[in-house]
């Protein structure tokens, strides 16, 4: 099984700054690894797939970066709806997520 | 537009099966370019994928939980089902289904594009 390591576990960021979200796996996955966004109480929603690609109704401020190991989510000038935990996923070999990094104001 | 709506009991019994249906309305289930997964996410904690099926039948199941489940598609009524037997405590969760979106060159099964609301399952006597 390919194990997903995020770090941090959780990140305080002020608005208006950028954060970056770091996922390791434990073996290559080339560019099959999706970011997902999660708030209290709502199901994930899907943020960046092909490690790079930004799905439906995410702006430009949130970019995804790597392959085979070692991948980035960067989101620049944080707003208030972007604290959230965010988790990233490995798509190569079946399915499994890392453990999620809290990103909170303050 | 997709929706995915999960339902089922909330509370189950420990020995007992865990049974969820999780219902398609915006497309059908036996889109070639979708499968269907099942991820679980403990209170307060991350997710687990679970398993997946394909309209055709075909089923991928995680290796820790694979004895134990069963995932079916029903495309008659354009549904996809969870099974879990003999549950214990550790398996309360809020239960998600989602679609896969498939690769258009190879069918490969591949990340997870729409998700349901998610519902709880309480495991407890």
């Amino acid at each position: 099984e390919i194990v997903m390591t995020q770090s941090p576990a959780t990140l305080s960021v002020s608005p208006g700054e950028s954060a970056t979200l770091s996922c390791r796996a434990s073996q290559s996955v080339s560019s099959n690894l999706a970011w997902y966004q999660q708030k209290p109480g709502q199901a994930p929603r899907l943020l960046i797939y092909g490690a790079s690609t930004r799905a439906t109704g995410f702006p430009a401020r949130f970019s995804g970066s790597g392959s085979g190991t070692e991948f980035t989510l960067t989101i620049s000038s944080l707003q208030s709806e972007d604290f959230a935990v965010y988790y990233c996923q490995q798509y190569n070999d079946w399915w499994t997520f890392g453990q999620g990094t809290k990103v909170e104001i303050k | 537009q997709l929706q995915l709506q999960e339902s089922g009991p909330g509370l189950v019994k420990p020995s007992e099966t865990l049974s969820l249906t999780c219902t398609v309305s915006g497309d059908s289930i036996s889109n070639s370019n979708f499968y269907w997964g099942w991820i679980r996410q403990p209170p307060g904690k991350g997710l687990e994928w679970i398993g997946s099926g394909y309209y055709s039948g075909s089923a991928y199941y995680n290796s820790s939980l694979k004895t134990r489940v069963t995932i079916s598609v029903d495309t008659s009524k354009n549904q996809v089902s969870l099974r879990l037997s003999s549950v214990t405590a550790a398996d309360t969760a809020v239960y998600y289904c989602a679609t896969i979106i498939s690769n258009p060159k190879t069918g490969r099964p591949q990340y997870f594009q729409h998700w349901g609301q998610g519902t709880l399952v309480t495991v407890s006597s």
